[in-house]
């Protein structure tokens, strides 16, 4: 079985503190990803890494920034974190498009609360 | 520009009966969709995907439905069950996009017993 694993699933921080959230996926699968969700607004993509070092900008990547040192790491960072930052954070990883199955499998989610 | 379109936020359905969540999209160039199942307080979990060369595929309760000129497509449930209440999104891919799926904004199913 798959297994994605994100390092909080609930996290208070204050405004302006930089925030690190982890995700280790164990399926050697090149590709990482970085969501958040919001009512109504679905599941956006913030950045996704199709390599290690690797990193390509989602729909929303304004305030944040990522890292992946290894494979199966890929670490989220707001940099200062601001109130409208509050939402439950999804990490998910796949392999690439030629290899099957190829669709993405999700973490249990980080509920990040910013006072 | 929303290419993934679930228009309903919520669709109540009595056990037994079949739960249909839709989804409308406007590119064209998708030729590969999946719908996942989230729980809340947890990740969401893949459900069921169709090729763009198909119009159906099932898996036990659940078919998914795809039309192309309309560009839509639709998850039917039969029969629903009260372990089916979540939040479902629809997503869309296609090869030149690279990996990423493109996600409507989910329909709240809550199944009643």
């Amino acid at each position: 079985d798959v297994k994605v694993t994100q390092s909080s699933r609930y996290l208070v921080k204050r405004t302006g503190e930089k925030v690190f959230l982890e995700c280790v996926q164990d399926m050697d699968h090149e590709n990482m990803f970085w969501y958040r969700q919001d009512p109504g607004l679905g599941l956006r993509l913030i950045y996704f890494s199709y390599d290690v070092k690797m990193k390509e900008k989602g729909d929303i990547p304004e305030g944040y920034s990522v890292s992946r040192e290894k494979k199966e790491r890929f670490s989220l960072i707001l940099e200062s974190a601001s109130t409208n930052q509050t939402s439950m954070y999804l990490c998910a990883s796949s392999y690439n498009r030629d290899r099957f199955p190829y669709e993405q499998y999700f973490g249990p989610g980080t509920r990040l609360t910013v006072t | 520009d929303q290419q993934v379109k679930q228009n309903s936020p919520s669709l109540s359905v009595q056990e037994g009966r079949i739960s249909i969540l839709n989804c409308d999209y406007t590119n064209s160039m998708f030729d590969y969709f999946l719908w996942y199942k989230k729980y809340p307080a947890e990740g969401p979990t893949f459900l069921i995907s169709i090729s763009s060369i198909k119009d159906k595929n099932e898996d036990g309760r659940f078919t998914v439905f795809l039309n192309k000129s309309a560009k839509h497509l639709s998850l039917h449930i039969v029969p629903s069950q009260p372990g089916d209440s979540a939040v479902y999104f629809c997503a869309g891919t296609y090869m030149e996009y690279g990996n990423k799926l493109v996600f409507g904004a989910g329909t709240i199913l809550r199944v009643k017993s």
